[in-house]
């Protein structure tokens, strides 16, 4: 069964420290993955997704298909970076449906 | 363009009440999905669907959950009758391709 583990449930680093926030996945298959992110009091929105290979306001992350892995990095943290940070893995299974399955969630604070 | 409109933001129920939750997706979306987050939970799939036809409606916990979009327009997601573990946060998202936009979420409070 396809599954998304978040081993950190909080993280706190220092403004213009790196950060990596850590996601897992297992799929039988070849996954489409996703983070997402909630700003305080905001909806849930896309910050990035692996097959776009792009950088959205400082973070990257790359899925490394030997490791079960698709680790979110910004090389220096800032104050507005504050949020609930969400892994997900789409399920390629056809036809359009895109359902997401979710990691729980690390809550990232960017201390001054 | 309107994002994602749920309605309403909080409900406060008694165990056994019925509530009804609302979900507007962005025009021109034909997928509609219904996620939920229960405490301490990840955000849990519960249904999908592709205009007014449910997809995929594996997540749903039981029969005490009824969701609808009648004309494939908005959706509504009934619980009925409430108890105390439906309590949690219910997504809507809605997608024209392969990008889910959320909407706020409804907080469910079942007491």
């Amino acid at each position: 069964a396809q599954r998304v583990t978040q081993p950190e449930k909080l993280l706190s680093v220092f403004k213009g420290a790196p950060v990596e926030l850590k996601c897992n996945y297992s799929y039988s298959g070849s996954p489409e993955l996703f983070w997402y992110v909630q700003y305080s009091r905001q909806r849930l929105q896309l910050l990035l997704r692996h097959i776009s290979r792009e950088s959205i306001k400082g973070f990257t992350a790359d899925l490394n298909k030997g490791e079960t892995s698709f680790h979110l990095k910004k090389p220096f943290a800032q104050e507005e970076d504050s949020a609930m940070y969400y892994c997900a893995l789409r399920h390629n299974s056809g036809g359009s449906n895109y359902k997401l399955t979710f990691g729980k969630g690390t809550l990232l604070t960017v201390n001054p | 363009e309107a994002g994602v409109t749920q309605f309403p933001s909080h409900s406060v129920i008694e165990k056994g009440q019925t509530v009804t939750l609302r979900c507007d997706p962005i025009s021109g979306h034909d997928n509609l999905y219904w996620y939920r987050r229960v405490m301490g939970k990840e955000i849990k799939f519960l249904l999908h669907f592709v205009k007014e036809s449910k997809q995929d409606e594996s997540g749903m916990p039981n029969n005490r959950f009824l969701a609808e979009r009648t004309g494939g327009t908005y959706s509504t997601l009934k619980v009925q009758p409430a108890e105390l573990e439906d309590s949690g946060v219910y997504f809507c998202a809605s997608s024209r391709g392969q990008i889910q936009y959320f909407g706020a979420g409804t907080r469910l409070s079942v007491l």
